[in-house]
Formats: structure tokens, C-alpha cells, sequence
């Protein structure tokens, strides 16, 4: 069962535009939702996190909004670069005990054309 | 502060062997997760150590398992290797305290079975 849906699959974007991923869930118990952000060759890197009592936040050219009651969030890269280039994954959290599990989206592939 | 590591880097085994991968936390993080990244299933969740104790387990097989030592230095083994168990597995770390959903991944280990 896919708890968080992502789209779209890839993305291709000019130099300065605004590219927008798209997530949503489903189980009501996930707490903290952050993106991550993954260079070939490497581990995913946090860039952003959310809590679903705020609705924006913004970091930098990376703005997060979320839709509690639609169960959606997505990410907005202002100005994107090519160096911006890279698979994105929306996450949620959801707590058991004191556990922390991670449940990743499918990914966004996103190319940004110079 | 030094990053997740993980060893080895790389590793390429045959079907039916077993293999054991480590990963040493940020320091003065206690908890320990490990995923599974493969281009079909995306990243999965195997496990949570915190304090040398399992705390949550993904839907794997009992071939997959762990443990984590005093140090929160954390190991996780494989045994009789499947052609699928090809995949990249990082590990994650994370701290205690009101930052504790923040999670460090590591650079991964990337396994390829023959």
C-alpha cells in the first residue's frame, strides 16, 4: 500500500522557472512531513520540513504548502538552477513509540534546463 | 561534526552468500535507520535501532536484520542473498530531543548480487 503518493514522475524545467512537486497521503497519523533531495551517487539530503499545523514555509528559494484537510503538500523551487538538478522525494512521518519511519513518495526526477 | 558513514562503499556478492554492511552515526545521535533504495520499490524501510534496541521493522523478510552496538555504531546483515537484493541501503541517523524527525543519511552502500 503506497501511503504517499508523488508526482509528477519527472519534470523538466527552463532555467528560472518554478518547478512544482506534488504529494499526498493518506494516513492521518504522519506528524512531520520533509523533503529530501538526491544527487546521483549519493544519499538523500533533508531540504525542508513541515508540520501540518502550519499551512507554508519557506527556506530559502524552497517553499512548502500543505493542505491538511486535501492531505496534500508540495514543494516549490523559486528561480530554479541547474545545479538544482536532481531527484526529489516528499516524505512522512509517522511516530510509533519513539520510533521515527520514514515512508517515502516514488520520487520527481527534475532536470533544469540552463 | 563528520556526516553518516557507511562501509563499504561498494560490494558485489553471489547468490546464497550473506553479507554485513555498517554504518556509523552522526556523532552523539542514538538512533539508527536503514532503507532500501531500488529503482522498482523505491526507498524502503527495513528498520530503527535506538539504543542498541529495535524499535520498528519494515515488511521484510527475516534475512534482513540488525543491531547496534554501545557505541550506536549499527551493523545490518543479509543472508542468503536473492538476485533483488540488489539495491542501494542507506542508513540514517537521527538526534534526540525536539529536532529528533530530522534524519542524516549516509552516502550508502551499494550491493550488487550475481
Amino acid at each position: 500500500q503506497q501511503q504517499v503518493k508523488q508526482s509528477p514522475q519527472s519534470l523538466i524545467v527552463q532555467k528560472g522557472g518554478i518547478p512544482i512537486i506534488n504529494c499526498a497521503y493518506e494516513n492521518t497519523a504522519f506528524d512531520y512531513f520533509p523533503w529530501y533531495q538526491q544527487f546521483p551517487g549519493k544519499g538523500p539530503a533533508l531540504l525542508i520540513a513541515i508540520r501540518p499545523d502550519v499551512s507554508e514555509k519557506k527556506e530559502g528559494r524552497f517553499t512548502i504548502s500543505f493542505n491538511k484537510s486535501a492531505k496534500q503538500f508540495s514543494l516549490h523551487i523559486m528561480d530554479s538552477q541547474p545545479g538544482d538538478s536532481a531527484t526529489y522525494f516528499c516524505a512522512a512521518i509517522s511516530e510509533s513509540g519513539s520510533a521515527r519511519q520514514l515512508t517515502f513518495g516514488s520520487g520527481t526526477q527534475l532536470t533544469v534546463l540552463p | 561534526k563528520a556526516g553518516v558513514t557507511q562501509t563499504p562503499r561498494y560490494l558485489i556478492k553471489t547468490r546464497g552468500q550473506q553479507v554485513t554492511l555498517s554504518c556509523s552515526p552522526i556523532s552523539g545521535h542514538r538512533s539508527v535507520s536503514w532503507y532500501q533504495q531500488t529503482p522498482g520499490q523505491g526507498l524502503q524501510f527495513l528498520f530503527e535501532y535506538f539504543s542498541e534496541t529495535q524499535r520498528n521493522k519494515g515488511n521484510f523478510p527475516g534475512r534482513f536484520s540488525g543491531r547496534q552496538f554501545s557505541n550506536s555504531r549499527s551493523e545490518m546483515n543479509v543472508s542468503t542473498l536473492e538476485l533483488g537484493d540488489s539495491a542501494l541501503y542507506l542508513c540514517a541517523s537521527r538526534g534526540a530531543g525536539l529536532a529528533s524527525n530530522e534524519q542524516f543519511f549516509g552516502p550508502g552502500t551499494r550491493l550488487t548480487v550475481l
